[in-house]
């Protein structure tokens, strides 16, 4: 099985700051990397795929890099709603496997 | 507009069955799978497994083999998930996803509480 490591577990922010999450896999995946936002009490949500491909109706302040085994969402000019707990998942092969998540909290 | 909604929160004893459905809507549902995804209390994401909306295939993770039945009704858009043999650490919510053909979970159920509890 590949396994997702991601990195913070958890992060502190200010509202128009710029925060960055990583991801890395055990395995290469070739770019098959989707992040997912997750808020409390709701169904994750899909926000990039195949690495660094905005899902339609993301905003473009969510931008996502990397190949190989080490991925990077990158959030630009924080807002509210953003402060939410995110993942990384590997769709490369099964079982699909998720990162632990990221818990992005206001400062 | 494309959705899945799944069934209500379920209470169950240890050893018994649960049956987890979710019914697709807006969009043709034979044309994608719908994966499994379980989330215990305070936890992360762990995949089960999927199902075929054409055929009906399904594959699970390792951990889920034997213990999990997959299956569709494609004349009511509605998969089924059922997991036997309850145990406490069953607890969690249980959510259906699309699945596309390049393999991304794009539009989520709403979630299903299973509680197992004695």
């Amino acid at each position: 099985d590949i396994q997702m490591t991601q990195s913070p577990s958890s992060l502190s922010a200010s509202v128009g700051d710029r925060v960055t999450i990583t991801c890395r896999a055990s395995d290469d995946i070739s770019k098959s990397l989707a992040w997912y936002q997750q808020r409390p009490g709701k169904a994750p949500k899909l926000l990039l795929y195949a690495a660094s491909r905005l899902e339609s109706g993301v905003p473009s302040r969510f931008s996502g890099s990397g190949s190989g085994t080490d991925y990077t969402l990158t959030i630009s000019g924080l807002q509210p709603e953003d402060f939410a707990t995110y993942y990384c998942q590997q769709y490369q092969s099964t079982p699909y496997t998720f990162g632990q998540g990221t818990k992005l909290e206001i400062k | 507009q494309v959705q899945l909604v799944q069934s209500g929160p379920e209470v169950k004893k240890p050893g018994a069955s649960v049956k987890v459905s979710c019914k697709a809507s807006g969009y043709r549902f034979t044309s994608y799978g719908i994966s499994w995804v379980r989330q215990a209390p305070g936890q992360g994401l762990e995949w089960m497994g999927g199902i075929s909306g054409y055929n009906g295939n399904a594959n699970f993770a390792q951990k889920f083999q034997g213990r999990v039945t997959m299956t569709t009704d494609t004349s009511t858009s509605t998969a089924f998930m059922e997991v036997r043999s309850l145990r406490p650490d069953d607890t969690a919510v249980y959510y259906c996803a699309r699945i596309s053909a390049t393999r991304l979970f794009d539009i989520w159920g709403q979630g299903t509480m299973v509680s197992v509890s004695s």
